[in-house]
């Protein structure tokens, strides 16, 4: 199985702050990598897929980068809305595994 | 817009069964493949499932293959997650999700399942 590994695991930063997640995959997936966010109490929400595309509806702040095995979802100016927690997932291989999550605190 | 409501989820106990049901609208559910993820209270998303649009293909993951069957009715908009041999590991909310162009782009509110004696 393709182990993603997501760091950090916890992030505190502040309202227009700029952050950064990484997510790491054990072997090359291409760019077949998606970052959700979730909220507490609610469903998960695609924000990127194919590693940089930004999912319709999601604000212009949030890009992602990289292939092969090294990714990053940047958020550029943390708006009170972004709190939240974080997850990679890699599409490129069954079992489609999820990264651990990256918990956004303020 | 995009509905997907799970239903089915309970306390049931150690060595049971049950099965979950993802009702669909709003898209073409024929049209798309499907997925089941789930999620232990607190910790992170694993996924489990996965169907193609005409239910010629599933996938599992190890921890639930041998004693999870999925399966989907696209006559009545419905997948379908059937398990047996619960353990107190399967305690977690379900979602339901639909494979889109963005991936994993629709998500249902999630059934929870609870395994306890």
């Amino acid at each position: 199985d393709i182990q993603m590994t997501q760091f950090p695991s916890t992030l505190s930063a502040s309202v227009g702050d700029r952050v950064t997640i990484t997510c790491r995959a054990s072997q090359s997936i291409n760019t077949l990598l998606a970052w959700f966010q979730q909220k507490p109490g609610k469903a998960p929400k695609v924000l990127i897929y194919k590693a940089s595309s930004l999912e319709s509806g999601v604000p212009s702040r949030f890009s992602g980068s990289g292939s092969g095995t090294q990714f990053t979802l940047t958020i550029s100016s943390l708006q009170p809305d972004d709190f939240a927690t974080y997850y990679c997932q890699q599409f490129s291989t069954s079992p489609w595994t999820f990264g651990q999550g990256t918990r956004l605190d303020i | 817009e995009v509905q997907l409501v799970e239903s089915g989820g309970a306390l049931v106990q150690p060595g049971g069964s049950l099965r979950l049901s993802c009702a669909a609208s709003g898209f073409t559910f024929s049209s798309h493949n499907m997925h089941w993820v789930r999620q232990v209270p607190g910790k992170g998303l694993e996924w489990i499932s996965f169907i193609t649009t005409t239910g010629n293909t599933k996938d599992y993951a190890d921890s639930v293959r041998g004693r999870v069957t999925i399966s989907r009715d696209n006559a009545k908009n419905s997948l379908y997650l059937h398990m047996d041999s619960l353990t107190s590991d399967d305690t977690a909310i379900y979602y339901c999700v639909r494979e889109g162009r963005a991936w994993l782009d629709n998500w249902g509110q999630g059934t929870l399942v609870t395994v306890s004696s």
